[in-house]
């Protein structure tokens, strides 16, 4: 089946410092990637939607100059955590659709990356 | 928009014991439904996804979930629970068109022996 993988898979930081998380697709190519987050013993919110050579789109609610969301590539896309505060602590996790001919799309998702701000 | 609901916080069931995980979804069409399995600490698993066709849909480690129309349902079932399926469980509804995968709060598993 097709890979998304996420670097780092965990980081701390510094509180008012940037954060870069990277997420791709090793086998496919996707024009769109999803950026979601997961607070402990919480549900996966959706934060953002990446698309390829156009603005990310976010869901209500984010602050899109916080959460930098930039899609390189078909393969890459990159999430940046600007001025980290410990309220940003998280899991953060992104998934990247893939469209098997005659079939549901299937959304494979990424290990996550642990991010903790102290 | 597209909602999922889960109703049940947390569910505890003995081993050997069957489990039925609650669902109910919103969406104005035919949805893409999907379970998942996430274990402390770890990503997330697909179980089973349903998008036409049959509505009883097999999955690994002995799953299934049935999609019922009438009552905006796609229940998670297992005739026989082991202690190793103790997790989180996850329903999700899919946009058609776009992709976008909304997960419910989530279903915490407890597994007694």
């Amino acid at each position: 089946g097709a890979v998304v993988s996420q670097h780092p898979s965990w980081v701390i930081c510094k509180s008012g410092t940037s954060v870069k998380i990277e997420c791709r697709s090793l086998d496919f190519q996707a024009t769109t990637m999803f950026w979601y987050r997961q607070f402990p013993k919480q549900s996966l919110m959706l934060m953002a939607t990446s698309n390829e050579g156009s603005k990310a789109t976010y869901e209500q609610g984010v602050e899109k100059d916080k959460f930098l969301i930039n899609h390189a590539s078909l393969t890459l896309s990159t999430l940046t955590v600007t001025s980290a505060h410990p309220e940003d602590s998280s899991f953060y996790i992104c998934s990247a659709p893939s469209l098997p001919p005659g079939q549901a799309y299937e959304q494979y998702f990424g290990p996550g990356t642990r991010l903790t701000v102290t | 928009a597209q909602s999922v609901t889960q109703p049940d916080i947390h569910i505890t069931v003995s081993e050997g014991a069957s489990l039925e995980l609650r669902c109910n979804y919103s969406y104005g069409a035919t949805p893409y439904l999907f379970w998942y399995v996430q274990s402390p600490g770890q990503g997330l698993q697909l179980l089973l996804k349903y998008f036409s066709g049959d509505t009883l849909v097999q999955g690994i480690k002995g799953f299934e979930a049935e999609f019922k129309r009438s009552q905006s349902s796609f229940n998670l079932r297992k005739p026989s629970v082991h202690w190793s399926d103790a997790a989180e469980y996850f329903c999700a509804v899919g946009d058609t068109g776009g992709f976008k995968t909304i997960f419910g709060a989530g279903t915490r598993l407890f597994v007694k022996a």
